[in-house]
């Protein structure tokens, strides 16, 4: 059974620190891995990851793909208030469907 | 700009109501896809459709169907309304080479 599972579920920080958020995979016919950010609305696309090691970046944030070790990571350098969210983390295969993670939440303190 | 259009952003619907959530999109796209988000449950597939007039069941149909008799329009149908069914529910086209997701505003329904 296809699954996406993201660590941790919940996260609390003080502003100005960098956070790691890790999401893993077992899914068939992998065709990409995007992150989404979601706050008190519907998710916004932050990423999408198709290759191993390629280093994708805005601004402070940053996300890259190990399609070995099947998982990859969210990383988010000098947090803000507003980086306050849930980051999803999904998996697209070749047949369009998505497999989605549960979401961590992350809570930035000021 | 990809646009994804949900009918209502709230809705409070009585116990054995019929409720219809609608969504329409203005990209020619082929693939609609209703999900429903519960909290520490994640987004969990209810139907998708490929094109006109074909539907597909995603993990949990049980309790609604859909209806897309019109390329740019996907609804998604409760038949009788039951409380455990009050959630933040969510069209979504998908788009590009990675499958992209493209999202309405979502609905959020409260079934009392």
């Amino acid at each position: 059974e296809d699954k996406v599972v993201q660590s941790p579920l919940s996260l609390v920080v003080h502003e100005g620190d960098t956070v790691t958020l890790n999401c893993s995979y077992e899914v068939t016919n992998f065709r990409s891995l995007l992150w989404y950010k979601q706050e008190k609305k519907a998710p916004t696309f932050l990423f999408m990851l198709t290759s191993s090691g390629i280093e994708k970046k805005s601004g402070r944030l940053s996300s890259i793909l190990d399609k070995k070790e099947l998982f990859s990571i969210l990383n988010i350098t000098a947090t803000q208030t507003g980086d306050s969210a849930v980051y999803l983390c999904a998996v697209s295969k070749s047949n369009y469907q998505l497999i989605w993670g549960a979401g961590t939440k992350l809570i930035i303190k000021p | 700009d990809v646009k994804v259009t949900q009918s209502s952003r709230y809705l409070v619907k009585r116990t054995g109501e019929k409720v219809f959530l609608e969504c329409v999109q203005d990209m020619d796209h082929e693939n609609m896809f209703w999900y429903r988000q519960d909290p520490g449950l994640g987004l969990r597939l209810i139907y998708f459709s490929y094109d006109v007039k074909m539907k597909e069941k995603g993990d949990i149909p049980e309790g609604y169907s859909v209806s897309r008799e019109k390329k740019e329009r996907f609804s998604l149908i409760l038949e009788s309304a039951s409380t455990n069914q009050t959630s933040m529910y969510l069209c979504a086209i998908l788009r590009g080479l990675g499958a992209e997701a493209f999202f309405g505003q979502g609905t959020r329904l409260t079934v009392v």
